[in-house]
């Protein structure tokens, strides 16, 4: 069965250190994205992309970057952690969320506490 | 900023009642999803209503849309102890193409 894979699911790191959560499909979806959930407010899109080499920011972007180098992973890199990006981390993805079939498959999440 | 808002941000009902969450959002959109979050898991999609349709049925769920107010809910009928969970309105703005989350509603359901 296809699915949508996230690790590590959970990390604790220290402040200024590079972090990368790997995301992994295997739906052979185009669109990929990804959150964070913080109490109070829901999920937050950080980075998204439409296909390999495109990659977009989001609302939260600031402090992130990802990379596009194969439809199937859309890793997630903290450049310098902070404190602030304590938060867990959906990845996403879908066949085209404008359609009648516009569905987000997410993965299982990823818990990161910086100290 | 969020898109969707939902409310209430907490409900408590007994196992067989009747559980009602709305959502309101701002732009027009060309969908509006739920989805379901059990502890410590990822989302599940539960049901997609585009924009212009009114009404939606998926076994005990039961999605309205109402454009003019920009506002929609989610019934779950009968529910159980098994529908504990967050849910999440999402919408997709008009000629957008990503999906933008709501803070959510936490279900629990008492047997």
């Amino acid at each position: 069965d296809a699915e949508i894979t996230q690790s590590p699911r959970h990390k604790i790191t220290e402040t200024g250190r590079q972090v990368t959560l790997a995301c992994h499909q295997t739906w052979n979806h185009n669109n990929m994205f990804w959150y964070r959930q913080d109490l109070g407010h829901g999920l937050r899109l950080i980075h998204y992309s439409y296909g390999v080499q495109d990659t977009n920011k989001g609302e939260v972007s600031d402090g992130y970057s990802v990379s596009r180098s194969n439809t199937e992973d859309l890793p997630l890199t903290l450049e310098s952690a902070a404190s602030s990006q304590t938060s867990v981390y959906f990845c996403a993805s879908s066949e085209s969320i404008s359609s009648d079939t516009g569905e987000l498959f997410f993965g299982e999440g990823s818990r990161l506490t910086v100290l | 900023s969020q898109q969707g808002e939902e409310d209430p941000q907490a409900l408590s009902i007994q196992e067989g009642e009747n559980a009602t969450m709305n959502c309101s959002y701002k732009t027009s959109i060309n969908n509006l999803q739920w989805y379901r979050q059990n502890s410590g898991r990822g989302l599940v999609h539960l049901i997609l209503i585009r924009s212009n349709e009114r009404e939606k049925h998926s076994g005990r769920l039961r999605v309205t849309l109402d454009t003019s107010k920009k506002s929609s809910s989610l019934l779950i009928t009968a529910s159980r102890a098994a529908d504990t969970a967050s849910y999440f309105c999402a919408t997709v703005e008009k000629y957008g193409n990503k999906l933008v989350f709501g803070a959510g509603t936490i279900l629990r359901v008492k047997s």
